[in-house]
């Protein structure tokens, strides 16, 4: 079955620097998203990306975020200087999303990342 | 905007049924949906109601009412391996910002 995948599994990074989390979406897919969770915390949305382009982005999602589809393939999510509060899950999904009486997001494994 | 209300545990024994309700604030969405996680892992899909009414998926059933406000995830013969997270999500009618609810967490005791 198809799937989505993530890399790295884990990310440690000190604080200021720039991380980027890849993502490989499922290939007929045309909607990509990240998300984030805190540790204990709900699933927040970061960003939606269709058609090489952001559709919808969060207030979370600020300029140090942003996010790349740099090829047919892979979809990236950059954070240029991290900050002790990034520290979370990072997932990314992909839907279909042609047909609007169904909606199912395929969640990747996601990548840990801790800013120290 | 968007807000969602689950309750933050619920346990039960293996076997047992267990409904885990959502109430929601929205200006208008497309449908609601359910995702199970377990510790650790990855958010996965279980069901999805478009329209009011009752959807059933196995051992797993999701109930939606729109002039409620509420929805419900509605988990047959309780297995251990049910012991997780659940959430609610809902898409706005506008743009493709999807939000969670809280989450539950099910205990499944023997």
């Amino acid at each position: 079955e198809p799937e989505v995948t993530q890399t790295p599994s884990h990310q440690v990074t000190q604080m200021g620097q720039e991380v980027i989390l890849r993502c490989v979406p499922i290939s007929n897919h045309l909607y990509f998203y990240w998300y984030r969770q805190i540790l204990g915390q709900k699933v927040e949305f970061l960003v939606s990306f269709y058609n090489n382009e952001i559709s919808e982005k969060s207030e979370i999602f600020d300029d140090q975020f942003s996010v790349e589809r740099p090829d047919g393939s892979n979809f990236t999510l950059k954070i240029r200087s991290t900050k002790l509060e990034d520290s979370a899950m990072y997932f990314c999904a992909s839907s279909e999303f042609q047909d609007r009486t169904q909606e199912t997001q395929y969640f990747g494994p996601g990548t840990r990342l801790l800013v120290l | 905007g968007q807000s969602l209300e689950q309750p933050s545990e619920v346990t039960a024994v293996e076997g047992a049924i267990v409904q885990i309700n959502c109430t929601y604030q929205t200006s208008g969405f497309y449908g609601l949906s359910w995702y199970q996680q377990h510790d650790g892992g990855a958010p996965t899909f279980l069901s999805y109601n478009a329209l009011d009414g009752l959807e059933e998926t196995g051992r797993f059933s999701s109930f939606l009412s729109r002039s409620d406000s509420y929805g419900y995830l509605l988990l047959q013969e309780l297995q251990m391996k049910d012991s997780a997270s659940y959430f609610c999500a809902v898409r706005a009618l506008t743009g493709q910002n999807f939000v969670f609810g809280p989450g539950t967490r099910l205990s499944v005791l023997p």
